[in-house]
């Protein structure tokens, strides 16, 4: 399956900390997306990163891209309440235009 | 700033009914899509659609599915006998076309109570 994976599952942090997610897939890919969902919400795109990126900031998000390691992360700083939220890593392989969703890190930034 | 919209956001139907889910995806956007997510699960491919035909699909959607664009605006899935799996929320998602077609702008979801 080229499903993504993400790590933690879960994550509780206080406000102003840094929060890092990982994600691992399987088979190769043209990009990798980054969503964030609150809870019973939709899923708001973050950032894309391209397979021939390996590092990407967007405001107070940083994801980086291992082809290699088949991995990423994402790196939120000086987190906030209201970036509580479960984090989808996606992934766009070579074939198709589907995208292969992880399981999600659900993050609580405790104020 | 343009976004997805679906309807109803809420949708309770009786199982064995037929229901329709509707969404607006944005307007200069060539490829549209479903997904859904039953509760505490992760986010599934049903389908893409482009150019006025089904581009991709995933085994989850059977014949039990259907998609259409009835008019320049709307994209619909419909769902011809509802079974209680069926319980979901169904976000629909569209993308432009070229390079930017990587990125999928989601709606905020119907969600589907099969009873």
């Amino acid at each position: 399956s080229q499903q993504g994976e993400e790590d933690p599952q879960a994550l509780s942090i206080q406000e102003g900390e840094n929060a890092t997610m990982n994600c691992s897939y399987k088979t190769s890919i043209n990009n990798l997306q980054w969503y964030r969902q609150n809870s019973g919400r939709g899923l708001v795109h973050l950032i894309l990163i391209r397979s021939n990126e390996r590092e990407k900031h967007s405001g107070r998000l940083r994801v980086t891209l291992d082809t290699s390691k088949k991995s990423s992360s994402l790196l939120i700083t000086a987190s906030r309440a209201a970036d509580t939220a479960s984090y989808f890593c996606a992934t766009d392989p070579n074939t198709g235009n589907q995208f292969y969703f992880g399981t999600g890190t659900s993050l609580t930034v405790i104020p | 700033e343009p976004e997805v919209t679906q309807t109803p956001s809420h949708q309770v139907t009786q199982m064995g009914q037929e229901v329709i889910l509707r969404c607006v995806p944005i307007s200069n956007h060539l490829y549209f899509y479903w997904y859904r997510q039953i509760l505490g699960q992760k986010v599934e491919f049903l389908v893409s659609f482009y150019n006025n035909e089904i581009s991709e699909k995933s085994e989850i959607f059977d014949d039990q599915f259907s998609v259409e664009r009835p008019d320049g605006s709307n994209f619909t899935l419909k769902i011809r006998s509802t079974k209680l799996e069926d319980s979901a929320m169904y976000f629909c998602a569209s993308s432009a076309a070229g390079r930017d077609q990587d990125t999928q702008y989601f709606g905020p979801g119907t969600r589907l109570t099969v009873l």
